[in-house]
């Protein structure tokens, strides 16, 4: 099946840092990529939509200057969390279309700690 | 806009037994359904999904679904569980113009 990566898997910053999380699909070509934010014990939170040349169209809540979204190709999306606090410790996942009927393929998530 | 339930925060049985995870519905228009495991620390897993087709669907880990449309439920099943099976489940929903939505995840625990 298609497989989607995330880099990386674990990283921890100080507080008023910017922390880069990668989405790439390996074998297959994403004109539409999701990111998801999931707090412990809670399910999955759709954070935006991401669309290969175009922008992001974020949640109702989602800071889109916090959270920046690039799709700058069809096999990489990336999410930068600006200014990270502790509060923006979660871990982050990204999915991947792949073809019709857009099956979305997941990555293995990024664990960000904020110091 | 689509959105799906499950009812049990945790279920609880022990090893050998069936095992059933809940999960109901709503779409307009025909639904997509998928189930999905994680692990603690780990991304989503796939185990099986529901597009058209046979109402029983059999996935991975000798794990099957029965999508019931009267009911509008997808609920998960196996007929023997294993202790390995211990993990949070995600049911999920989507049609064809929308993005995925989640279910709030249930605790699987089995018991030796």
């Amino acid at each position: 099946g298609a497989v989607v990566s995330q880099h990386p898997s674990r990283v921890i910053c100080k507080s008023g840092t910017s922390v880069k999380i990668e989405c790439r699909s390996l074998d297959f070509q994403a004109t539409t990529m999701f990111w998801y934010r999931q707090f412990p014990k809670q399910s999955l939170m759709l954070m935006a939509t991401s669309n290969e040349g175009s922008k992001a169209t974020y949640e109702q809540g989602v800071e889109k200057d916090k959270f920046l979204i690039n799709h700058a190709s069809l096999t990489l999306s990336t999410l930068t969390v600006t200014s990270a606090h502790p509060e923006d410790s979660s871990f982050y996942i990204c999915s991947a279309v792949a073809g019709p009927p857009g099956e979305q393929f997941f990555g293995p998530g990024t664990r960000l700690t904020v110091l | 806009a689509q959105s799906v339930a499950q009812p049990e925060d945790q279920v609880n049985v022990a090893e050998g037994n069936p095992l059933t995870v809940k999960c109901t519905y709503s779409v307009s228009g025909n639904p997509y359904l998928f189930w999905y495991v994680q692990y603690p620390n780990r991304g989503l897993q796939f185990l099986l999904k529901y597009i058209t087709g046979d109402n029983l669907v059999k996935g991975s880990y000798g794990f099957e679904a029965e999508f019931n449309k009267s009911q509008t439920s997808f609920h998960l099943k196996k007929p023997s569980a294993l202790v390995s099976d211990s993990a949070l489940y995600f049911c999920a929903v989507r049609d064809m113009l929308n993005d995925m939505r989640f279910g709030a995840g249930t605790r699987l625990t089995v018991k030796p």
